[in-house]
């Protein structure tokens, strides 16, 4: 089955314990990203990839990095999280650049990051 | 950076009754998208728009790209209770540093 899967699904954790968060695709899709989504402020990107090696900053960019090592896998790191990090997260894929034709963007299921 | 409008934040409708949803931005747009999250879940893309004019269905759903560019509507026609959850929009600009804009959505409630 064609999807994008993130771990964990819940987390609790606390300011200053580095966390990663998982996401892997199984679409060969070279465009993948992070969103967190926050009461009233919707979806904004923290981080994209266009391909392995190659990353960019999204609009909420500070606090967290990433990797892309792999076509396939993306992590989104928190090397020092603090309480405003609390949200949910979503990584997503897609076969090149979202909003070009064809080029359908799959969610993950979401993390629910607590940072006490 | 560029913003996209939704509002209101909250919607209530009755059990099959039609609903009107519309996005707008100072910007112009190459795409528009509309989005669904059903509750504990990740965005689903529901219709995507290329062309300024355009209109398209999707069962239910029927969604226009705004001649001008700047905005774009859903309608969701005869609601159902699976309706309920928060609708998106995103619009897609190409050229340096294209990305996905997202919208704060907007949450519907049907009422049986």
């Amino acid at each position: 089955e064609a999807q994008v899967t993130q771990n964990p699904r819940y987390l609790i954790t606390v300011t200053g314990k580095k966390l990663t968060v998982t996401c892997s695709q199984n679409m060969n899709h070279e465009y993948m990203s992070w969103y967190r989504q926050d009461p009233g402020l919707g979806l904004r990107q923290i981080y994209y990839s266009m391909n392995v090696e190659v990353t960019d900053k999204g609009d909420v960019p500070e606090g967290y990095k990433v990797s892309r090592k792999e076509k396939r896998n993306f992590p989104l790191i928190l090397e020092s999280p603090s309480p405003n990090q609390t949200s949910l997260y979503f990584c997503a894929s897609s076969l090149s650049w979202p909003g070009t034709r064809q080029n359908e963007q799959f969610f993950g299921p979401g993390t629910r990051l607590t940072v006490l | 950076g560029q913003q996209l409008n939704q509002s209101p934040q909250s919607m209530f409708i009755q059990e099959g009754e039609d609903v009107s949803m519309n996005c707008t931005s100072s910007s112009i747009f190459n795409t528009w998208l509309w989005y669904k999250q059903d509750p504990g879940e990740g965005p689903v893309l529901l219709i995507a728009l290329y062309k300024a004019g355009e209109l398209t269905s999707n069962g239910r759903l029927t969604a226009q790209f705004g001649i001008t560019r700047k905005d774009s509507f859903l309608n969701i026609s005869a609601s159902i209770p699976s309706d309920v959850g928060i609708y998106f929009c995103a619009g897609f600009r190409t050229g340096a540093n294209s990305k996905l804009t997202f919208g704060k959505g907007i949450t519907l409630s049907v009422r049986p």
